[in-house]
């Protein structure tokens, strides 16, 4: 069956750094992986859609790349701000393309 | 505006009690699922539907059960059969297949008391 995997639980970082978080999958390539930021207590809100034939992807300070031979996705936020303290999502739709399975998820705390 | 609403935000539920949780949809979308949320476990697929009046189950329905009668409206039930139902339960919409996003809703906490 399909997975996909966040191996990091809680990833902690200072003001101004980047935060790297990475996303595994196994068995077939998906065509594309999502990401997502879940605040506590809320629904989770998309983020970025990276596509298996797209090797990187940025929106302002997040950076997403798709590298299909390690099976994996790397979740970049640079100059990290308190503000993205949130646990972040690694999703991919499965086999039959009916439903997205998500990760565990990594919870990231940026301190001032 | 457009979006997806569950209620109740909370919803306690005594031992041997069926309750159902709310989710509509404005967004026109086809398809509509619900997740399970527990520490540590990430998203856990419930059940979901493509379509009116069809559904699937998905890697945890058991203990479930829900109806799509109409396209905005995706009700979950848990039932007395749910031995754990302690959980925070998400609802999400999305147009249909391809490389769309999901949209959520702001969640369900239920607690068995």
């Amino acid at each position: 069956s399909q997975k996909i995997e966040q191996n990091s639980e809680a990833l902690n970082i200072q003001e101004g750094k980047t935060a790297t978080l990475t996303c595994n999958y196994t068995n077939y390539s998906p065509a594309y992986l999502q990401w997502y930021r879940q605040d506590p207590g809320r629904g989770p809100v998309f983020l970025l859609l990276i596509r298996e034939n797209e090797k990187e992807k940025r929106k302002e300070r997040l950076k997403v790349t798709f590298d299909t031979t390690l099976k994996q996705s790397l979740f970049h936020i640079t100059a990290s701000q308190p503000a993205d303290s949130a646990t972040y999502l690694c999703a991919r739709r499965n086999q039959a393309g009916t439903a997205l399975i998500f990760g565990k998820g990594t919870t990231l705390s940026v301190s001032s | 505006d457009g979006g997806i609403t569950q209620s109740p935000k909370y919803l306690f539920r005594k031992e041997g009690q069926n309750v159902t949780l709310s989710c509509e949809q404005n967004l026109n979308h086809d398809a509509m699922y619900w997740y399970r949320q527990d520490p540590g476990q990430g998203l856990r697929l419930i059940y979901y539907s493509q379509i009116v009046n069809d559904f699937q189950k998905g890697d945890i329905a058991e203990g479930y059960s829900v109806s799509r009668e109409k396209k905005e409206s995706f009700p979950l039930t848990v039932t007395s059969a749910q031995k754990n139902p302690t959980a925070f339960y998400l609802c999400a919409s999305m147009p249909g297949q391809g490389n769309t996003e999901a949209f959520f809703g702001q969640g369900t906490r239920l607690t068995v008391v």
